[in-house]
């Protein structure tokens, strides 16, 4: 059965680094979405996409936080300049129309020291 | 504004009870679509079941059965004679039903109850 990839599973990063969290979706999905979990707290909306550009976004996803599509494949998440409380797990969810179920990739542990 | 309330913040069973976890939700949409998803100690969210508010029909999946209720916004979930591998966290979640609703296309989730089966 298909699925939502993600990578990598753990990333540990230095505050105020860079850093990409990178996401294969489904491949006849066409709407992409990030959340994020902090640890034993409920799971939070960051970002949909569709068509190229965000459909919607939370007050979370701020200019900090970007996405792309760089190619037909990939969807990326970044975070120009990690702060402590980007300390997280950052799921990628993919769907083939609006509330149709999304499906999520095992997410990638987001460690900043 | 969306919100969804998992009030169970965490349930204990032994193995082959029966067990049901409650979901409250708020909307103001008139369409919408409810979810559980389920998050096992692995931390992966597998998609377990998607409602929408036109269809109040109670649904049954094996063990699972779901019990859709709209006039007390309540959309529970119930696992008969559950297991050890039925562990995990259970997520409610809701949508906005269509485009120009509050929420549409993303998930409000609920705080999650951890259901932990003992053998």
């Amino acid at each position: 059965e298909p699925e939502v990839t993600q990578t990598p599973s753990h990333q540990v990063t230095q505050m105020g680094q860079e850093v990409i969290l990178r996401c294969v979706p489904i491949s006849n999905h066409l709407y992409f979405y990030w959340y994020r979990q902090i640890l034993g707290q409920k799971v939070e909306f960051l970002v949909s996409f569709y068509n190229n550009e965000i459909s919607e976004k939370s007050e979370i996803f701020d200019d900090q936080f970007s996405v792309e599509r760089p190619d037909g494949s990939n969807f990326t998440l970044k975070i120009r300049s990690t702060k402590l409380e980007d300390s997280a797990m950052y799921f990628c969810a993919s769907s083939r129309r609006t509330n149709q179920p999304q499906h999520f990739g095992d997410g990638t542990r987001l460690s900043i020291l | 504004a969306q919100k969804v309330t998992q009030a169970q913040t965490e349930i204990s069973v032994v193995e082959k009870e029966d067990v049901t976890l409650d979901c409250v939700y708020e909307t103001r949409d008139t369409t919408y679509y409810l979810f559980w998803y389920k998050q096992p100690p692995s931390g992966e969210l597998v998609f377990l079941i998607r409602r929408n508010s036109f269809d109040e029909q109670n649904e049954i999946s094996g063990r699972y059965s779901w019990n859709f209720q709209k006039s007390t916004s309540s959309f529970n979930f119930t696992i008969t004679a559950s297991q050890v591998v039925d562990s995990a966290v259970y997520f409610c979640a809701l949508s906005a039903g269509y485009a120009g609703g509050t929420s549409y296309g993303k998930l409000t989730f609920g705080q999650g109850t951890i259901l932990t089966v003992h053998p």
